[in-house]
């Protein structure tokens, strides 16, 4: 299982952010992927997640109605579109499988992608 | 909400001192729970899953218990390499993870 996540970056609050996860090494569309951030200094924080299909989203009450999960079954590739950025979400983002095509527990996870959201 | 929470936050132990994390759900989980260790820099890598059952790899001096609302993750001997953050995570209902222990040598 690999997956690279990538589309972090410096982005001022308000601002808008798209982040992407290619899988490989597993049935993509048998798996539901989901979005974990640690901020500095912080604990991680489920963030996002999306089941295999598609059709069902989550979010953290955090990041409802700014983010939103999606993915592309025939590209292998989890998206997570970050919209009206706070400074709270700066953080590290990391892209990880779960164990169930709807659910489960993170089994693999990438290594991360940095949003920093400053002035 | 389910709402975990972890105990201690901080621990310091000597190498080959037995280690107990506790982590507490907020409401009945059944045996929904992982555990993580996380080094700086490092992807999480996941040690338990259904709350007992060891990831393959891992090796045999980590274990989990418990069910419902209470659960342990016990170091058998520690060892330096197990320097980290152990952070548990309830996928009952979404996901929620504890707010970490963080492990320290002596």
């Amino acid at each position: 299982v690999q997956l690279l996540e990538s589309g972090g970056g410096l982005v001022q609050p308000g601002g808008s952010l798209r982040l992407s996860c290619a899988a490989s090494g597993f049935t993509f569309s048998s798996y539901t992927m989901s979005w974990v951030r640690q901020a500095p200094g912080k604990g991680l924080e489920w963030v996002s997640a999306i089941s295999g299909s598609g059709n069902n989203n989550y979010y953290a009450d955090s990041v409802k109605g700014r983010f939103t999960i999606s993915r592309d079954n025939s590209k292998n590739t989890v998206f997570l579109q970050m919209n009206s950025l706070r400074a709270e979400d700066t953080a590290l983002y990391y892209c990880s499988k779960d164990d169930e095509v709807d659910g489960g527990y993170n089994d693999d996870w990438g290594q991360g992608t940095l949003v920093t959201v400053s002035s | 909400d389910i709402q975990m929470t972890q105990s201690p936050s901080t621990l310091s132990a000597s190498v080959g001192d037995r280690v107990t994390i506790t982590c507490r759900a907020s409401q009945n989980i059944r045996s929904w729970l992982t555990w993580y260790q996380h080094k700086p820099g490092k992807a999480p890598k996941l040690l338990i899953y259904k709350a007992s059952t060891l990831e393959i790899g891992v090796p045999s001096r980590f274990s989990g218990s418990g069910s419902g609302t209470e659960f342990t993750l016990t170091i058998s001997s520690l060892q330096p390499d197990d320097s980290a953050t152990y952070y548990c995570q309830q996928y009952n209902h979404y996901w929620t993870f504890g707010q970490g222990t963080k492990v320290e040598i002596k």
